[in-house]
């Protein structure tokens, strides 16, 4: 059974930083594309960020690009997003989800349960 | 970037009504096209990708056609636990990009 589970999220002030985690099971990580996708409480989904199945390639949405940072580690099963510079706007359940072709152009056919990063003083 | 429209934003239909949901692109995408359903509190499901192409265990009153610029999603005989907000997304280049959503719910 395929599971991605999220960790890392939290308040945090404006301006400041978190790493969120997805781990990772069930189906061979270092194969796929992964991404990261955010919700606003409410309201639609927001591509956030992709990386290839080797981590050589990443991909930002202009909204974060500059203080995001994705990245994978293929020996621990596990993705990242290195958030800083945090802002309101960012408040948001962040979600992971797997890329469903090899290639970095994919549907997402496995998403996380998702975390809630809440930025807030 | 290429613009993904989706409309209507919401709709209210009948237990047997055939739904319609279009999703426009502001460029061609081809058929890099992905329908997503989520329900209220749960987690986006892969309806549909390739524009067309039904994921496995998706009951089959789902479709989808469309290429290019103009794509839709169709529910058959609407049904009860399909009450949900439904998504496209282009993924022929970055980014990534969804559309607005639409709400089904029944009248």
């Amino acid at each position: 059974e395929v599971q991605l589970v999220e960790s890392g999220g939290g308040l945090v002030q404006p301006g400041g930083s978190l790493r969120l985690s997805c781990a990772v099971s069930g189906f061979t990580f270092s194969s796929c594309a992964m991404n990261w996708v955010r919700q606003t409480p409410g309201k639609g989904l927001e591509w956030v960020s992709g990386i290839s199945y080797g981590g050589d390639d990443t991909y930002y949405a202009d909204s974060v690009r500059g203080r995001f940072t994705i990245s994978r580690d293929n020996s621990r099963n596990t993705l990242y997003l290195q958030i800083n510079s945090l802002r309101a706007e960012d408040t948001a359940v962040y979600y992971c989800a797997k890329g469903y072709y090899a290639g970095s152009y994919s549907p997402f056919d496995s998403w996380g349960q998702g975390i809630l990063v809440t930025v807030s003083s | 970037d290429i613009q993904m429209t989706q409309s209507p934003s919401s709709l209210s239909a009948s237990v047997g009504d055939r739904v319609t949901i279009t999703c426009r692109a502001s460029q061609g995408i081809r058929n890099s096209l992905a329908w997503y359903q989520q329900k209220p509190e749960k987690v986006p499901k892969l309806l549909i990708y390739a524009a067309f192409t039904l994921q496995s265990g998706v009951p089959s009153r789902f479709s989808g056609s469309g290429s290019g610029t103009d794509f839709t999603l169709t529910i058959s005989s609407l049904q009860p636990e399909d009450v949900a907000t439904y998504y496209c997304q282009k993924y022929d280049s970055v980014p990534l990009t969804f559309g607005g959503g639409t709400k089904v719910e029944i009248k």
